[in-house]
């Protein structure tokens, strides 16, 4: 089964521009995870969506991230405008259905975001 | 706030040894993940640990849930080279469905 896509896979942007990131998730897969991962911490979530509806955006930046699942299929989160402390690795993730937990979390490869 | 905590941060061992990670969560759980990190790569599942006493083993790595105390181990036997890497462990949130990681253990396996 194809994995989780995400592009691009580098981006670089001078502080306060915009910028966008890309998911595919498995397909079938109904709920789908954006994570920010700074260099040396783990990943902290920052959306999820069950279909194409908000289950937890409580530590999304909402005065400068943005994030859509359209038709509940693929997804995009957005930064406008970027700080340096932007600069990380975001991670896209998706897994079957909601609950079903013994399947577990399918993380893609990742955008690694550098703000200079 | 659900808090995961790993120690340790940073293990080098030689090859051939065993040791533990252990992997300490603040709130009622009982379902933890481990993942693997290669540099510049993104996360791959190790285990899901569902329940209470859950013991899983693959290869060289064998993890190991107990609710009761919010703990989990990986233990690595007889290291060896490829086992280099960053390990996390991970919980859903407490009646939620999305992951919080620990911050990860890097470990070094040197000849």
């Amino acid at each position: 089964e194809a994995g989780v896509a995400q592009s691009p896979r580098y981006k670089i942007i001078e502080k306060r521009q915009s910028v966008a990131f890309w998911c595919n998730p498995i397909s079938g897969h109904a709920t789908l995870y954006w994570y920010q991962q700074i260099l040396g911490q783990g990943p902290k979530l920052l959306i999820q969506f069950q279909n194409n509806g908000v289950v937890d955006d409580s530590q999304l930046p909402k005065d400068r991230f943005s994030a859509e699942r359209l038709k509940g299929v693929d997804s995009t989160l957005k930064i406008q405008p970027a700080k340096l402390e932007d600069s990380a690795v975001y991670l896209c993730a998706s897994s079957p259905i909601l609950g079903r937990r013994e399947y577990g979390y399918t993380f893609g490869s990742g955008t690694r975001l550098t703000v200079v | 706030e659900l808090k995961v905590e790993q120690n340790p941060l940073f293990l080098s061992m030689q090859e051939g040894k065993n040791y533990t990670i252990y992997c300490n969560y603040s709130t009622t759980s009982d379902r933890l993940y481990w993942y693997r990190q290669d540099p510049g790569k993104s996360l791959e599942s190790l285990f899901v640990l569902l329940s209470n006493g859950a013991v899983k083993q693959e290869g060289r790595l064998m993890a190991s849930l107990d609710t009761k105390a919010r703990l989990s181990t990986l233990h690595i036997t007889a290291a060896v080279h490829d086992l280099s890497a960053t390990y996390f462990c991970a919980v859903d949130k407490v009646n939620g469905y999305a992951l919080n990681f620990g911050k990860g253990t890097s470990l070094l396996v040197t000849p």
